[in-house]
């Protein structure tokens, strides 16, 4: 069964950064797209950044374009968000998610974690 | 971007019911690019709708996805107490993925 592990975020300062890590098992990581997909408090779904399985292509929502960056590290089979510049917008439960092949839905979820930015 | 614009916003049903939800592209969409979530407070989304009308792994045949171009359509056939979440379309295009609003289906 996919399972997907979030750790980091918790709180962080206006301006501030923030790191989360995904660990993924159970698939060959390496072989699926990634990416992260945000929601803030009592809102819908939006999705933050992508990126291929190499590594070599990311993509990013307006919202966080030049702030945050997706990585991966393929031996650790390991995802990362790393976020800069932190505004209280950003604010929000973050979600890894795997990229199901040819059809580009997400067809397995982290747990979520919590991003609070507040001075 | 292609915005999504799902409707209704509520959709308040009894259990055994049917419910018809929509889902609006700006754009014409590709259906295979097209799929449904359901969420239940406190949990992560599932999916539920792929490629506009196949099933994920493990999804009862009560629910299913119909549309083509810009016209999507989510069906539960028949309402378990379970069904009752907030349920979103998600399309992808130009290496972007853009999510509905969410209709949340209430019970009555």
């Amino acid at each position: 069964e996919v399972q997907l592990l979030q750790s980091g975020g918790a709180l962080g300062q206006p301006g501030g950064s923030l790191r989360l890590s995904c660990a993924a098992s159970e698939f060959t990581f390496s072989s699926y797209a990634m990416s992260w997909v945000r929601q803030a408090p009592g809102k819908g779904l939006e999705w933050v950044s992508g990126i291929s399985g190499s590594g070599d292509s990311t993509y990013y929502a307006d919202s966080v374009k030049g702030r945050f960056t997706i990585s991966r590290d393929n031996s650790k089979n390991t995802l990362y968000l790393q976020m800069n510049s932190l505004r209280a917008e950003d604010t929000a439960v973050y979600y890894c998610a795997k990229v199901g092949g040819g059809y580009k839905s997400f067809d397995n979820w982290g747990q979520g974690t919590l991003v609070t930015v507040s001075s | 971007e292609i915005v999504l614009t799902q409707s209704p916003g509520t959709l308040s049903l009894s259990p055994g019911e049917r419910a018809t939800l929509s889902c609006w592209a700006s754009q014409s969409v590709s259906s295979r690019y097209l799929a449904w979530y359901q969420q239940k407070p406190g949990q992560a989304p599932r999916l539920l709708i792929y490629g506009a009308s196949s099933r994920a792994t493990g999804i009862p045949d009560r629910f299913s996805g119909s549309g083509s171009g810009t016209d999507f359509t989510l069906t539960i056939s028949r309402l378990e107490p379970e069904d009752f979440a907030v349920y979103y379309c998600q399309q992808y295009g130009s290496s972007l993925w853009t999510f509905g609003q969410g209709t949340k289906v209430e019970i009555k």
